[in-house]
Parts: C-alpha cells; sequence; structure tokens
C-alpha cells in the first residue's frame, strides 16, 4: 500500500518568507509525527497528532512554527518568517494503534534551505 | 542533554561478516527501543524493535540485544551484505511521550 508522502520534496526559501510543507499519512495511521534532521544531526521531535489535536507541541522550536492535521489525514506545517537557522529535512512519520505507536514510518522528507 | 547516543560515527565491515551497531541511552524510561535504516534522499525505514522488558529480538539477519543495566543496546546484522550501506538510527519511545527521540547515526558500509 502507499506510504507516507510529503510534498514538496525540496524548498528554497528567501529568509523571512514563510513556508508551508505538507504530508499525507498512510492510511488509516490515527498518530502523525514532525521530525527534522539538521546536518550531521539525528532527528528531533517537533510535533504530534493524535487525530486533530496535538497533545504534544513540545518540539516546536519557536512561535514561527505551526501545524495543523485536518480530517484527522493530511497534515501542513508552517514555519513564518524563515531563517537560515531553519534549514533541515523536515520529515512525518505516521503510526497507527495505540498498542504499536512506537512504529513510526517515514515519508522521504522535505529538504528546506533557506537562503 | 543527548538521551539516546551512538557514538561511532561510521563503521565499515566486509561483505559476510557481522555488523554491530551500538546505541547508550540515559533514561530508564523508555519503553520500546527500534532501529531505523536510512539511505540517502529517503526517509528512514523501520528495522527492528524491542521492548524494554526483552533482552534479545530477532528478524532474520537482524537482532537487537538490550542489555538495561547497562544501558546499552546494539544491533546485529549477520551476514553483512553490500544493500546494508546506509545509515543506522538508534531511536527510544516512552508511551507517556509518544515521541521518539534518535541517537545521531552510525554511517555503516559493507565492503566487497
Amino acid at each position: 500500500g502507499a506510504g507516507v508522502s510529503q510534498s514538496p520534496s525540496n524548498k528554497v526559501t528567501e529568509k523571512g518568507k514563510d513556508v508551508e510543507l505538507r504530508c499525507d499519512p498512510i492510511s488509516g495511521h490515527t498518530a502523525l509525527y514532525w521530525y527534522r534532521q539538521s546536518l550531521g544531526q539525528g532527528l528531533e521531535f517537533l510535533i504530534y497528532f493524535q487525530g486533530n489535536s496535538a497533545p504534544d507541541k513540545s518540539g516546536l522550536p519557536s512561535d514561527r512554527f505551526s501545524a495543523e492535521r485536518t480530517g484527522g489525514s493530511v497534515s501542513t506545517l508552517t514555519i513564518q518568517r524563515t531563517q537560515q537557522e531553519d534549514s533541515a529535512v523536515y520529515l512525518c512519520a505516521s503510526s497507527s494503534s495505540l498498542k504499536t505507536r512506537y512504529e513510526q514510518y517515514f515519508g522521504p522528507g522535505t529538504r528546506l534551505t533557506v537562503t | 542533554d543527548q538521551q539516546v547516543k551512538q557514538n561511532s560515527p561510521s563503521l565499515s565491515v566486509q561483505e559476510g561478516r557481522i555488523s554491530i551497531l551500538n546505541c547508550d541511552y540515559t533514561n530508564s524510561m523508555f519503553d520500546y527501543f527500534l532501529w531505523y535504516k536510512k539511505y540517502p534522499a529517503e526517509g528512514p525505514t523501520f528495522l527492528i524493535s524491542i521492548s524494554s522488558i526483552k533482552d534479545k529480538n530477532e528478524d532474520g539477519r537482524f537482532t537487537v540485544f538490550l542489555n538495561k543495566s547497562a544501558k546499552h543496546l546494539s544491533l546485529h546484522i549477520v551476514p553483512s551484505q553490500p544493500g546494508d550501506s546506509a545509515v543506522y538510527f538508534c531511536a527510544a519511545y516512552t508511551g507517556t511521550a509518544s515521541k521518539l527521540t534518535f541517537g545521531t547515526g552510525t554511517r555503516l558500509q559493507v565492503t566487497l
């Protein structure tokens, strides 16, 4: 079946512009996660959705970052007034039931470059 | 404060031999540990997991060992194949937080 998809695959933007990154989770997966990987770093948790609500936003680095999820499916991560330190690969993951929530399946990521 | 650490940034192993990737953690509240494999320009792919109440889990060529007293886990790949060349991430999960905490990865190169 179809895996997690993300768009765009690459995004180059000028400092100060806003960007939107999209994630389509695996059909039927109720939990959705956003992570990012900066150069030479591990994956850093940003936010977690269960259905349309976000019980854990603790990883969002600043109030320039926000995310929403609609219909229990697609999610959008928005970065306002982008800065160069926002350059990273943004990864989305989804997982199914509460029992196996730890098994998270990742999309290919969006590589964001802020110039 | 890095709760999950992979101290070896790279490892080179000959085809057919055993690859051993190591991971240390500091938080004794983790419920599950996972290994992910990542190729360039792709997202991480789930490989294998282990519950904190187990000490070993095996799936084909991949075995994960957990030593809770040492807060250490390892991934064994045997026999190693050239297609195993990738970056391997160790990750840990707590049910209360629902998020994965990742190490910084180990790049495995399997040579002919």
